[in-house]
């Protein structure tokens, strides 16, 4: 099945300080990208939606200024935190459409700690 | 807008009892689809079942199956014979097809018992 990969698994950073997500489509090209925040022992919230080629579409309620995403290619999106706080510590979670509505697949998400 | 509502928070099952974890769903669109995804501690969302609205047949996949039942906008998925191994978070989740977004209910935390 499809595979997709983020990078990295796991990153503790101080506040502000900005980081970079990158969620990767490993074997097919997806020209859309989802990104999702994780609460403890909540649901997956949708964040925005990664277009390659064009801006990406932030959900209400999403700072676009502080989630910056980026999807310069058919294989990669990536999410930056910019001047982190301690309220962004979350799981984030990508997922990548191949084909057909339901042929999403998720990465196995990054747990991001502000300290 | 749509809405993915779970509301069992919590549930603990006999090992080998069939399960059933309820969904309801709310959308004005006629074209959508429904999910059901397990989450096992270390985070990973995993795909179990997939029904799309014009589907005539329940999807089956193993021992998932799920009862659609259009009218009352009712998604339920039904594990049956459950393994120590399903213990986990269980999403049941919703795409529109014009737009593909899928958006997530709370979850039910579903433990089997030995």
């Amino acid at each position: 099945g499809a595979v997709v990969s983020q990078h990295p698994s796991r990153v503790i950073c101080k506040s502000g300080t900005s980081v970079k997500i990158e969620c990767r489509s490993l074997d097919f090209q997806a020209t859309t990208m989802f990104w999702y925040r994780q609460f403890p022992k909540k649901s997956l919230m949708l964040m925005a939606t990664s277009n390659e080629g064009s801006k990406a579409t932030y959900e209400q309620g999403v700072e676009k200024d502080k989630f910056l995403i980026n999807h310069a290619s058919l294989t990669l999106s990536t999410l930056t935190v910019t001047s982190a706080h301690p309220e962004d510590s979350s799981f984030y979670i990508c997922s990548a459409r191949q084909g057909g509505p339901y042929e999403q697949y998720f990465g196995p998400g990054t747990r991001l700690t502000v300290t | 807008a749509q809405k993915i509502t779970q509301t069992q928070p919590g549930m603990f099952v006999q090992e080998k009892e069939a399960v059933t974890l309820d969904c309801t769903y709310d959308t004005s669109d006629p074209s959508y689809g429904l999910f059901w995804y397990k989450q096992p501690s270390s985070g990973e969302m995993i795909f179990l079942i997939y029904q799309g609205s014009y589907d005539q047949q329940n999807a089956t996949e193993g021992r998932y199956s799920l009862n659609f039942q259009k009218a009352r906008k009712s998604a339920n998925l039904v594990i049956s014979a459950s393994q120590l191994g399903d213990s986990a978070m269980y999403f049941c989740a919703m795409t529109l097809n014009r737009d593909d977004k899928i958006i997530f209910g709370k979850g039910t935390r579903l433990h089997i018992l030995p």
